[in-house]
Protein backbone atom coordinates (compact mmCIF):
# COMPACT_ATOMS: atom_id res chain seq x y z
CA UNK A 1 0.00 0.00 0.00
CA UNK A 2 0.96 3.68 -0.65
CA UNK A 3 1.91 6.36 2.15
CA UNK A 4 3.18 9.64 2.51
CA UNK A 5 4.61 10.98 6.23
CA UNK A 6 4.50 14.43 6.59
CA UNK A 7 6.03 14.55 10.55
CA UNK A 8 5.46 18.23 11.03
CA UNK A 9 2.25 19.64 11.75
CA UNK A 10 3.60 23.06 11.80
CA UNK A 11 6.72 24.55 10.87
CA UNK A 12 7.59 28.26 11.81
CA UNK A 13 10.68 29.81 9.69
CA UNK A 14 11.55 33.69 9.93
CA UNK A 15 11.32 35.27 6.76
CA UNK A 16 14.58 35.18 4.63
CA UNK A 17 15.34 32.12 6.51
CA UNK A 18 15.88 28.62 4.36
CA UNK A 19 12.88 26.24 4.81
CA UNK A 20 12.49 22.46 5.09
CA UNK A 21 8.89 20.50 4.80
CA UNK A 22 9.75 16.94 5.31
CA UNK A 23 8.09 14.13 3.34
CA UNK A 24 8.44 10.97 3.53
CA UNK A 25 6.82 8.12 1.47
CA UNK A 26 6.32 4.18 0.72
CA UNK A 27 5.07 2.57 -2.59
CA UNK A 28 5.77 -0.15 -4.46
CA UNK A 29 7.88 0.44 -7.52
CA UNK A 30 9.51 3.65 -8.52
CA UNK A 31 7.74 6.94 -6.98
CA UNK A 32 5.57 9.87 -8.88
CA UNK A 33 6.20 12.49 -6.34
CA UNK A 34 4.02 15.77 -6.07
CA UNK A 35 4.25 19.13 -4.06
CA UNK A 36 0.64 21.27 -3.50
CA UNK A 37 0.13 24.19 -1.63
CA UNK A 38 -3.34 25.24 -0.02
CA UNK A 39 -3.28 29.24 0.53
CA UNK A 40 -6.49 30.30 2.85
CA UNK A 41 -9.61 29.94 1.13
CA UNK A 42 -7.86 28.51 -1.78
CA UNK A 43 -8.06 25.04 -3.32
CA UNK A 44 -4.70 23.12 -3.63
CA UNK A 45 -2.27 24.21 -6.46
CA UNK A 46 0.22 21.82 -7.60
CA UNK A 47 4.13 23.29 -6.83
CA UNK A 48 6.28 20.61 -8.39
CA UNK A 49 6.80 17.02 -9.29
CA UNK A 50 9.57 14.48 -10.03
CA UNK A 51 8.88 12.20 -12.09
CA UNK A 52 12.63 10.56 -13.29
CA UNK A 53 15.94 12.24 -13.86
CA UNK A 54 17.40 14.85 -11.74
CA UNK A 55 17.18 14.36 -8.21
CA UNK A 56 16.29 17.86 -7.83
CA UNK A 57 13.50 19.55 -8.90
CA UNK A 58 12.57 23.16 -9.01
CA UNK A 59 9.18 24.37 -9.11
CA UNK A 60 6.99 27.70 -8.66
CA UNK A 61 7.64 30.34 -6.60
CA UNK A 62 10.94 29.08 -5.81
CA UNK A 63 10.53 26.20 -4.20
CA UNK A 64 12.33 22.69 -4.49
CA UNK A 65 12.12 19.34 -3.37
CA UNK A 66 15.07 16.76 -3.57
CA UNK A 67 14.42 12.70 -4.33
CA UNK A 68 16.29 10.72 -1.97
CA UNK A 69 15.25 6.97 -3.07
CA UNK A 70 17.56 5.67 0.01
CA UNK A 71 15.86 7.89 2.32
CA UNK A 72 12.98 7.51 0.70
CA UNK A 73 12.11 11.26 1.00
CA UNK A 74 11.11 14.42 -1.07
CA UNK A 75 11.47 17.29 1.31
CA UNK A 76 10.33 20.39 0.37
CA UNK A 77 13.07 23.66 0.51
CA UNK A 78 13.14 27.15 0.36
CA UNK A 79 16.75 29.01 0.13
CA UNK A 80 14.71 32.27 1.39
CA UNK A 81 11.39 32.48 3.01
CA UNK A 82 8.81 34.88 2.69
CA UNK A 83 5.79 36.18 4.18
CA UNK A 84 3.83 35.29 1.57
CA UNK A 85 4.56 31.34 1.38
CA UNK A 86 2.94 30.84 4.42
CA UNK A 87 0.53 28.21 3.77
CA UNK A 88 -0.53 24.39 4.32
CA UNK A 89 1.64 22.50 2.41
CA UNK A 90 1.13 18.44 1.24
CA UNK A 91 2.99 16.23 -0.17
CA UNK A 92 1.82 13.33 -2.43
CA UNK A 93 2.56 10.11 -4.48
CA UNK A 94 1.51 7.68 -6.80
CA UNK A 95 3.39 4.48 -8.07
CA UNK A 96 4.68 3.99 -11.48
CA UNK A 97 2.60 0.68 -11.98
CA UNK A 98 -0.46 2.77 -10.78
CA UNK A 99 -1.69 3.70 -14.27
CA UNK A 100 -3.99 6.30 -13.31
CA UNK A 101 -5.24 5.48 -10.20
CA UNK A 102 -5.37 8.29 -7.20
CA UNK A 103 -2.35 10.47 -5.30
CA UNK A 104 -2.13 9.35 -1.92
CA UNK A 105 -1.32 12.48 0.54
CA UNK A 106 0.25 13.32 3.79
CA UNK A 107 -2.24 15.14 6.14
CA UNK A 108 -0.14 18.07 5.93
CA UNK A 109 2.13 20.74 6.92
CA UNK A 110 1.50 24.18 8.08
CA UNK A 111 4.43 26.61 7.50
CA UNK A 112 4.39 29.83 9.45
CA UNK A 113 6.44 32.63 7.65
CA UNK A 114 7.39 35.05 10.47
CA UNK A 115 8.47 39.00 9.56
CA UNK B 1 -8.92 28.37 -20.06
CA UNK B 2 -10.80 27.55 -16.28
CA UNK B 3 -9.51 25.53 -13.84
CA UNK B 4 -11.41 23.20 -11.49
CA UNK B 5 -14.65 24.69 -10.40
CA UNK B 6 -17.13 23.09 -7.60
CA UNK B 7 -19.96 24.36 -6.34
CA UNK B 8 -21.16 25.77 -3.29
CA UNK B 9 -17.72 27.01 -1.59
CA UNK B 10 -19.93 26.41 1.62
CA UNK B 11 -22.69 24.28 2.88
CA UNK B 12 -23.56 24.07 6.49
CA UNK B 13 -26.55 21.18 6.45
CA UNK B 14 -28.35 19.54 9.61
CA UNK B 15 -27.69 15.62 10.16
CA UNK B 16 -30.28 14.13 8.31
CA UNK B 17 -30.99 16.59 5.60
CA UNK B 18 -29.20 15.84 1.97
CA UNK B 19 -26.52 17.97 0.11
CA UNK B 20 -25.18 17.43 -2.92
CA UNK B 21 -22.02 19.05 -4.63
CA UNK B 22 -21.08 19.80 -7.93
CA UNK B 23 -17.54 19.87 -9.64
CA UNK B 24 -16.70 20.76 -13.28
CA UNK B 25 -13.23 19.47 -14.46
CA UNK B 26 -11.25 20.93 -16.88
CA UNK B 27 -12.46 20.48 -20.25
CA UNK B 28 -11.12 17.90 -22.10
CA UNK B 29 -9.87 15.86 -18.69
CA UNK B 30 -11.38 12.81 -18.53
CA UNK B 31 -9.95 11.43 -15.26
CA UNK B 32 -11.99 13.10 -12.40
CA UNK B 33 -11.30 12.39 -8.57
CA UNK B 34 -13.20 13.43 -5.37
CA UNK B 35 -11.06 13.55 -2.34
CA UNK B 36 -12.14 14.92 1.50
CA UNK B 37 -10.16 16.45 4.56
CA UNK B 38 -11.46 16.02 7.24
CA UNK B 39 -9.92 19.16 9.78
CA UNK B 40 -5.74 18.17 10.83
CA UNK B 41 -6.00 14.86 8.15
CA UNK B 42 -4.98 13.72 5.64
CA UNK B 43 -7.07 14.50 2.27
CA UNK B 44 -8.03 10.85 1.41
CA UNK B 45 -9.51 9.40 -1.95
CA UNK B 46 -13.00 9.16 -2.51
CA UNK B 47 -14.28 8.11 -5.87
CA UNK B 48 -12.21 7.80 -9.32
CA UNK B 49 -14.16 8.93 -12.68
CA UNK B 50 -12.95 8.26 -15.74
CA UNK B 51 -15.09 9.70 -18.33
CA UNK B 52 -18.82 8.67 -17.22
CA UNK B 53 -17.43 5.54 -15.74
CA UNK B 54 -16.41 5.02 -12.30
CA UNK B 55 -12.77 3.05 -12.33
CA UNK B 56 -12.25 3.12 -8.57
CA UNK B 57 -14.59 3.84 -5.64
CA UNK B 58 -13.03 1.81 -3.03
CA UNK B 59 -12.90 5.25 -0.46
CA UNK B 60 -16.60 6.04 -0.61
CA UNK B 61 -17.08 5.81 3.44
CA UNK B 62 -20.42 4.05 2.38
CA UNK B 63 -23.76 3.97 1.09
CA UNK B 64 -24.49 7.41 1.93
CA UNK B 65 -22.82 8.56 -0.59
CA UNK B 66 -23.31 8.55 -4.52
CA UNK B 67 -21.36 9.64 -6.99
CA UNK B 68 -22.53 10.91 -11.00
CA UNK B 69 -20.72 11.78 -13.86
CA UNK B 70 -23.40 11.68 -16.35
CA UNK B 71 -22.02 12.47 -19.97
CA UNK B 72 -18.52 12.65 -18.86
CA UNK B 73 -18.55 16.22 -17.82
CA UNK B 74 -19.12 17.62 -15.00
CA UNK B 75 -19.59 15.29 -11.53
CA UNK B 76 -22.23 15.72 -8.47
CA UNK B 77 -21.43 14.08 -5.09
CA UNK B 78 -24.55 14.05 -3.02
CA UNK B 79 -24.76 12.92 0.20
CA UNK B 80 -27.94 11.36 1.89
CA UNK B 81 -28.69 11.29 4.78
CA UNK B 82 -26.01 13.76 6.06
CA UNK B 83 -23.89 12.91 9.41
CA UNK B 84 -22.58 14.77 11.77
CA UNK B 85 -19.24 12.97 10.79
CA UNK B 86 -19.55 14.04 6.76
CA UNK B 87 -18.02 17.12 7.32
CA UNK B 88 -14.97 18.21 6.16
CA UNK B 89 -13.57 19.79 3.26
CA UNK B 90 -14.33 17.73 -0.41
CA UNK B 91 -12.17 18.69 -3.20
CA UNK B 92 -12.61 17.79 -6.95
CA UNK B 93 -9.46 17.17 -9.11
CA UNK B 94 -9.16 16.16 -12.63
CA UNK B 95 -6.33 15.63 -15.16
CA UNK B 96 -5.58 14.12 -18.53
CA UNK B 97 -6.08 10.56 -19.35
CA UNK B 98 -3.19 7.74 -19.15
CA UNK B 99 -1.51 10.53 -17.35
CA UNK B 100 0.52 8.65 -14.77
CA UNK B 101 3.08 11.14 -14.40
CA UNK B 102 0.93 13.71 -14.81
CA UNK B 103 -0.27 16.60 -12.22
CA UNK B 104 -4.04 16.55 -10.88
CA UNK B 105 -5.30 19.88 -11.34
CA UNK B 106 -7.85 20.96 -8.39
CA UNK B 107 -10.85 22.79 -7.48
CA UNK B 108 -11.07 24.86 -4.40
CA UNK B 109 -12.76 22.94 -2.65
CA UNK B 110 -16.07 22.78 -0.58
CA UNK B 111 -16.61 23.25 3.11
CA UNK B 112 -19.17 21.43 4.54
CA UNK B 113 -20.62 21.25 8.00
CA UNK B 114 -23.52 18.92 9.45
CA UNK B 115 -24.47 20.25 12.94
Amino acid sequence: AQSVAQPEDQVNVAEGNPLTVKCTYSVSGNPYLFWYVQYPNRGLQFLLKYITGDNLVKGSYGFEAEFNKSQTSFHLKKPSALVSDSALYFCAVRGTNSGNTPLVFGKGTRLSVIA
Amino acid sequence: EAGVTQFPSHSVIEKGQTVTLRCDPISGHDNLYWYRRVMGKEIKFLLHFVKESKQDESGMPNNRFLAERTGGTYSTLKVQPAELEDSGVYFCASSQLDGTNTEAFFGQGTRLTVV
